[in-house]
């Protein structure tokens, strides 16, 4: 049973650049959120898509972008790349909807603005 | 605005030891409280808890929430090198189910 697997596991870009995560959810699941996670800090909620909508965002600006597509799977954009960007990006999985708080998370993409 | 608060943020014991990570919260509409292993990269779920004074156990570890003075403590018994991770404590509130609010997370070492 596959768990929740991200792509690419490690990026660099440079400030100004457009940089696309994918997610893959764990098999079964039809939720996916994004979170990003500065270093030494926890998880900061980005959005969640479910039906190929994103129905709830947190505090980042519209550079931040995604798409969830029929097969569940998602991506996340983000455009004008900041140094500020420099994370780790989790993608998480849940199944049913909006109203399951339980999450399973993937490694994560690391990424690295220059 | 919606805050969970973690203490300590970095804990150094050693293989056998006891210790307790506690989090607080403060969020709208209260619906749970949920705490994360993060080794390396990725959080693995390990509780979550909706009533209050009510325990969790699995294997060395436990925890319980208490909802009139809002926190939580995750305990961890006769600890083991593999328990050194950073442990995420997190919240959610009615509104906004699907959306976790973590907080800073403490580090633990635990030493051979």
């Amino acid at each position: 049973d596959a768990g929740v697997t991200q792509s690419p596991t490690h990026l660099i870009k440079t400030r100004g650049q457009q940089v696309t995560l994918r997610c893959s959810p764990k098999s079964g699941h039809d939720t996916v959120s994004w979170y990003q996670q500065a270093l030494g800090q926890g998880p900061q909620f980005i959005f969640q898509y479910y039906e190929e909508e994103e129905r709830q965002r947190g505090n980042f600006p519209d550079r931040f972008s995604g798409h969830q597509f029929p097969n569940y799977s998602s991506e996340l954009n983000v455009n004008a790349l900041l140094l500020g960007d420099s994370a780790l990006y989790l993608c998480a999985s849940s199944k049913g909807g909006l109203a399951n708080e339980k999450l399973f998370f993937g490694s994560g993409t690391q990424l690295s603005v220059l | 605005e919606d805050k969970v608060v973690q203490s300590p943020l970095s804990l150094v014991v050693h293989e056998g030891d006891t210790v307790t990570l506690n989090c607080s919260y403060e969020v709208t509409n209260f619906r749970s409280l949920l705490w994360y292993k993060q080794e390396k990269k990725a959080p693995t779920f390990l509780f979550m808890l909706t009533s209050s004074g009510i325990e969790k156990k699995s294997g060395r570890l436990s925890s319980i929430l208490d909802k009139k003075e809002l926190f939580s403590i995750l305990n961890i018994t006769a600890t083991q090198t593999g328990d050194s991770a950073i442990y995420l404590c997190a919240a959610t509130g009615s509104s906004n189910t699907g959306k976790l609010i973590f907080g800073q997370g403490t580090t633990l070492q635990v030493k051979p």
